[in-house]
């Protein structure tokens, strides 16, 4: 079984711009979560996606986004980007949401 | 607000010893998780803990949760070197956000 696939793994963007990461989860997971690593903040959670609907959401400001397709790949969003967005972000899927996650291996943004 | 937290934050131990990592938490909670994370990898999950008083155990880590006193505990049995890592435990709040505690920095010296 194919693990959770995360691109891209590593991105370099300005302050201004904006930037659409991609996970695709387990094949027959239907939930899939964002989280963002920082040496600052330590891990946050961003949100959590279930069958096309976002069903949890973390305190992060609008600027932050995503979305679940039907097919339950999932992409975050990130506008306007600040220089305290450089992360690790990492995504995980599992069934239904309350079992073990499963990681992707993380897309590393850096905002010069 | 849910606040977590852990014990100790860095931990350096001899191979073949037991310890144990604490995890506090402020408020109420659904669930609890164990992470594992290498230098710069993902995050692998160790353990779900569901209601009080669960108790999981996987190779040298067992990990429990007391839901009454708002803390979970990761014991490490006979630590060897691949244990060297650092953990982390999150807390799901009954709003279904996930809280996670600063880690616990492992190393395992020989």
């Amino acid at each position: 079984k194919a693990g959770v696939t995360q691109t891209p793994r590593y991105l370099i963007k300005t302050r201004g711009q904006q930037v659409t990461l991609s996970c695709s989860p387990i094949s027959g997971h239907r939930s899939v979560s964002w989280y963002q690593q920082t040496p600052g903040q330590g891990l946050q959670f961003l949100f959590e996606y279930f069958s096309e609907t976002q069903r949890n959401k973390g305190n992060f400001p609008g600027r932050f986004s995503g979305r679940q397709f039907s097919n339950s790949r999932s992409e975050m969003n990130v506008s306007t980007l600040e220089l305290g967005d450089s992360a690790l972000y990492l995504c995980a899927s599992s069934f239904q949401g309350e079992e073990t996650q499963y990681f992707g291996p993380g897309t590393r943004l850096l905002v010069l | 607000e849910l606040k977590v937290e852990q014990n100790p934050l860095f931990l350096s131990m001899q191979e073949g010893k037991n310890y144990t990592i604490y995890c506090n938490y402020s408020t109420t909670s659904d669930r609890l998780y164990w992470y594992r994370q290498d230098p710069g990898k993902s995050l692998e999950s160790l353990f779900v803990l569901l209601s009080n008083g669960a108790v999981k155990q996987e190779g040298r880590l067992m990990a429990s949760l007391d839901t009454k006193a708002r803390l979970s505990t990761l014991h490490i049995t006979a630590a060897v070197h691949d244990l060297s890592a650092t953990y982390f435990c999150a807390v799901v709040t009954y709003g279904q956000n996930f809280v996670f505690g600063p880690g616990t920095r492992l190393s395992v010296l020989p």
